[in-house]
């Protein structure tokens, strides 16, 4: 069974340029979840989606946004980049809703910011 | 609050030792749900483990136990025999039971295992 992907592997930015960073679940899997792993920062929570609608957010300003779309796949934007963001994407998938399901991760997406 | 702490940032053994990964939560909730995970150096977070706040059995899984204690909020991994494939970050995580409302993970800010041969 394969497992949760990502694209692409790694991005170079420059400073207020847009991004989009893709996954694809598990097959099944219908809820989508991405974290930012940013040196010093440590993992932190950005979004998550089931059924193609967001239904959590962490604190991050708006210009970071995403979508999932019918086949669970999903896509995370950021806008005006700065050099912050520079980090590993982290894109998880987990089968249902529930807090108790585990969540699967895929080998994540480097952006660097410059 | 909420909050996963793991103290130890580094840890440096030699294959073959015992070596405990201490982690400590916290919560008001009730119903909570905790979680391993290793990240090798390819960066994928590879799902080790979960616990369920009701549930306070110890588990091992071949050279893997994990020491659960609600009355110290701690969840403790333990790797008997280190192999140098072992070499990681683990982090521990935390998530709430919020009717599924939330679902994010909380988590510690992870210990560097590194096994020498």
């Amino acid at each position: 069974e394969a497992g949760v992907t990502q694209s692409p592997t790694h991005l170079i930015k420059t400073r207020g340029q847009q991004v989009t960073l893709r996954c694809s679940p598990i097959s099944g899997h219908t809820s989508v979840y991405w974290y930012q792993q940013a040196l010093g920062l440590g993992l932190q929570f950005l979004l998550w989606y089931d059924e193609g609608e967001e239904r959590n957010r962490g604190n991050f300003p708006p210009r970071f946004s995403g979508r999932q779309f019918p086949n669970y796949s999903s896509e995370l934007n950021v806008n005006a980049l700065e050099l912050e963001d520079s980090a590993l994407y982290l894109c998880a998938s987990s089968w249902g809703r529930g807090p108790y399901n585990e969540q699967f991760f895929g080998p994540g997406t480097r952006l660097t910011v410059l | 609050a909420q909050k996963v702490t793991q103290a130890q940032t580094e840890i440096s053994v030699v294959e073959k030792e015992d070596v405990t990964l201490d982690c400590v939560y916290e919560t008001r909730d009730t119903t909570y749900y905790l979680f391993w995970y290793k990240q090798p150096p390819s960066g994928e977070l590879v799902f080790l483990i979960r616990r369920n706040s009701f549930d306070e059995q110890n588990e091992i899984s071949g050279r893997y136990s994990w020491n659960f204690q609600k009355s110290t909020s701690s969840f403790n991994f333990t790797i008997t025999a280190s192999q140098v494939v072992d070499s990681a970050v683990y982090f521990c995580a935390l998530s709430l039971n919020y009717g599924g409302a939330t679902n994010k993970l909380i988590f510690g800010t992870g210990t560097l295992l590194a096994v020498q041969p």
